[in-house]
């Protein structure tokens, strides 16, 4: 069936990157964006930003921008997430998500399992 | 920038009741606004899309509507599997982001 699986979990130190990987199966990879949404525990969703693996163009949250990179490699339908200089606070659990775009809306329709991180020294 | 805001922040209510939450956007968003279902531990679900579009196998007790502003998502027939925290989502405008509501979780009694 249609799905996102993610790479495992992270433990990484403050200060440090993290790349979390999203392979696409069963649809045409280059047809949809990839969203990055985060949740830390106890929390609410919060979208980081989208890519569109076909043109490589990216949109990312203010809160974001300079520290997230998001890419694509179409030869293996998987995208990725790189969040740079790692806080504390950026301890969370981490999803790639479909994002599916039409003439009135864009939403997104299948999720990934989440790839929890922790930052921690 | 667009901010959503969602109420109530909590509710709880027994199996067989209707239960409504809203979610009011601080500008008209055009129906720009998707409904997820996140079970605890899971990942979210879509629920509903440009405010009152459902994909398939969404159960029929689930309903969205709304317009410029303000939205609502009801569940009628309450089950015990509609045991979740509710999200909204604006995609009307990227910048400063598709932003999320804070959620509605949804406790039965």
């Amino acid at each position: 069936q249609v799905q996102l699986v993610q790479s495992g979990a992270e433990v990484i130190k403050p200060g440090a990157s993290v790349r979390v990987s999203c392979k696409a199966s069963q649809y045409t990879f280059t047809n949809y964006d990839i969203n990055w949404v985060r949740q830390a525990t106890g929390q609410g969703l919060e979208w980081m930003g989208r890519t569109n693996p076909k043109i490589g163009d990216t949109a990312f949250a203010q809160k974001f921008q300079g520290r997230v990179t998001m890419t694509s490699n179409t030869t293996i339908s998987t995208a990725y997430m790189e969040l740079t200089s790692l806080k504390s606070d950026d301890t969370a659990v981490y999803y790639c998500a479909r994002g599916r775009r039409f003439w009135s809306g864009y939403y997104l329709d299948i999720w990934g399992q989440g790839t929890p991180v922790t930052v921690s020294s | 920038d667009i901010q959503v805001t969602q109420s109530p922040p909590s509710l709880s209510a027994s199996v067989g009741d209707r239960v409504t939450m809203t979610c009011r956007a601080s500008q008209d968003i055009n129906s720009y606004l998707n409904w997820y279902q996140q079970r605890p531990g899971k990942a979210p679900k879509l629920l509903f899309y440009s405010a009152s579009s459902a994909p398939s196998g969404v159960p029929s007790r689930f309903s969205g509507g709304g317009s410029g502003t303000e939205y609502t998502l009801t569940i009628s027939n309450l089950q015990p599997e509609d045991l979740a925290t509710y999200y909204c989502q604006q995609t009307y405008s990227p910048s400063p982001g598709f932003t999320f509501g804070q959620g509605t979780r949804v406790e039965i009694k």
